[in-house]
């Protein structure tokens, strides 16, 4: 069955970088393509980017142009999510989410576990 | 960035009784495909999001037919012909159309 699984929970300090490990499992990695959205404490989903497992190609939101990079080892089968500068706002649960391989729609069919990222001095 | 407006944003239902969510976005999803790319979610309590409808109206996969989605353009509905105990949560809608995709406020659903 098709599982993503994500890293523990992360404690940084501001300004410090946090990468998360998001690992596949289930179906053939390289034809998908991986979304990082991330929720607040409280708050809703904010889409950060997206990664092709196969090329490497990613798309990132503007809002974090510059401070995000999401990578993939093919390897094992594990995309990657790094984001640097962190303040108290990137408080936040990251998931990774699977698109679908449907071509006539791109909604998210597998989400991965959710990981805790607190930014605290 | 298309934004996405739903509402009601706190919807207290009761059991047996049916519900009804609005999500409206700033630019029509409408592809040239036919397709509206507009996606349902639910978070229940402690959980990722999981998909309920996709494309406006398809339902996902283990889905109950409770649950249905319709509209076209900029103007969705998702409904939930008889809500149960275990339909609480938060729902979303999200827009798939263009990159940066995103989301509705969502709205929280919650037993009377």
């Amino acid at each position: 069955q098709v599982q993503l699984v994500q890293s523990g929970t992360e404690l940084k300090k501001p300004g410090a970088s946090v990468r998360i490990s998001c690992k596949a499992s289930g179906y053939a990695f390289n034809y998908f393509f991986i979304h990082w959205v991330r929720q607040a404490p409280g708050q809703g989903l904010e889409w950060l980017g997206i990664i092709n497992s196969n090329v490497s190609d990613t798309t990132y939101a503007e809002k974090f142009q510059g401070r995000v990079t999401m990578t993939r080892d093919m390897s094992t089968n594990t995309i990657y999510m790094e984001l640097s500068s962190l303040t108290s706002e990137d408080t936040a649960v990251y998931y990774c989410a699977r698109e679908t391989a449907d071509l006539s729609s791109r909604h998210f069919d597998y989400w991965g576990q959710g990981t805790l990222v607190t930014v605290s001095s | 960035d298309i934004v996405m407006t739903q509402s009601p944003l706190s919807l207290p239902v009761t059991p047996g009784e049916p519900a009804s969510i609005s999500c409206r976005s700033s630019q029509s999803l409408l592809h040239s495909n036919g397709y509206n790319y507009l996606d349902w979610y639910v978070q229940k309590p402690g959980q990722s999001p999981q998909l309920l409808i996709y494309l406006a109206s398809s339902r996902a996969s283990g889905v109950p037919d409770r649950f249905s989605g319709s509209g076209s353009g900029t103007d969705f509905t998702l409904k939930i012909t008889r809500v149960e105990a275990d339909d609480v949560g938060v729902y979303y809608c999200m827009q798939t159309l263009r990159t940066p995709r995103t989301f509705g406020q969502g709205t929280k659903v919650e037993i009377k």
